[in-house]
């Protein structure tokens, strides 16, 4: 089945530590997102990539980190420096050829809890 | 810079009552989509529609339906007969083109509809 897998679908992390949270598509979409949630934030986007090799940033980069070496694959990384990570993580894709843009496609999301 | 409002945090209503979600959007874009998503306890948003901003024409899909009026900025979302399935945030989002042809969804905050049998 085509989609968006993201994994785990819960994660821990003790303070000070740095944590990859999985998003891989098999809809061959060349944009992905990730998004973070809090209760009563809406969703609030990190980094975007709309090709290999590309990202930018979002509103809330600073302490996290992303790479894009294959389309299909788009983790994010929690670093320490991330002051407040505990959060519902959201990965999304959609197909965005240059000036036309198309819904986005999310995954079930993983939910970081620092301990 | 976009901005999405959804001025109604919780709504709770009978079942079988009808029930609109307001969605108030502000962008400079002259083109622009607008879409609404639902969230169930599971987490997962599910895409429910796109909108582009040439095309105002309402929408009907079963039980729901949408008014998109560009006069006032508004992209409501109408469901009829409530049934407790629809018991779920819904996320209205708009999309403008942030430069070079990229495009960033911007997200209201919300919406969590209960329904109550």
């Amino acid at each position: 089945d085509g989609g968006i897998t993201q994994s785990p679908k819960y994660l821990f992390r003790k303070e000070g530590q740095n944590v990859t949270l999985s998003c891989e598509q098999n809809l061959n979409h060349d944009a992905m997102y990730w998004y973070r949630q809090d209760p009563g934030q809406g969703l609030r986007l990190i980094y975007y990539s709309q090709i290999v090799n590309d990202f930018q940033k979002g509103d809330i980069a600073e302490g996290y980190s992303v790479s894009r070496e294959k389309k299909e694959s788009f983790p994010l990384t929690v670093t320490s420096a991330q002051k407040n990570p505990t959060a519902f993580y959201l990965c999304a894709s959609s197909f965005s050829p240059r000036g036309v843009n198309t819904e986005a496609f999310f995954g079930q999301g993983t939910r970081l809890t620092v301990v | 810079a976009q901005k999405v409002t959804q001025a109604q945090t919780e709504i709770s209503v009978v079942e079988k009552e009808d029930v609109t979600l307001d969605c108030v959007y502000e962008t400079r874009d002259t083109t622009y989509y607008l879409f609404w998503y639902k969230q169930p306890p599971s987490g997962e948003l599910v895409f429910l529609i796109r909108r582009n901003s040439f095309d105002e024409q309402n929408e009907i899909s079963g039980r729901y339906s949408w008014n998109f009026q560009k006069s006032t900025s508004s992209f409501n979302f109408t469901i009829t007969a409530s049934q407790v399935v629809d018991s779920a945030v819904y996320f209205c989002a708009l999309s403008g083109d942030s430069g070079a042809g990229s495009y960033q969804l911007t997200f209201g905050k919300g919406t969590k509809l209960s329904v109550i049998p």
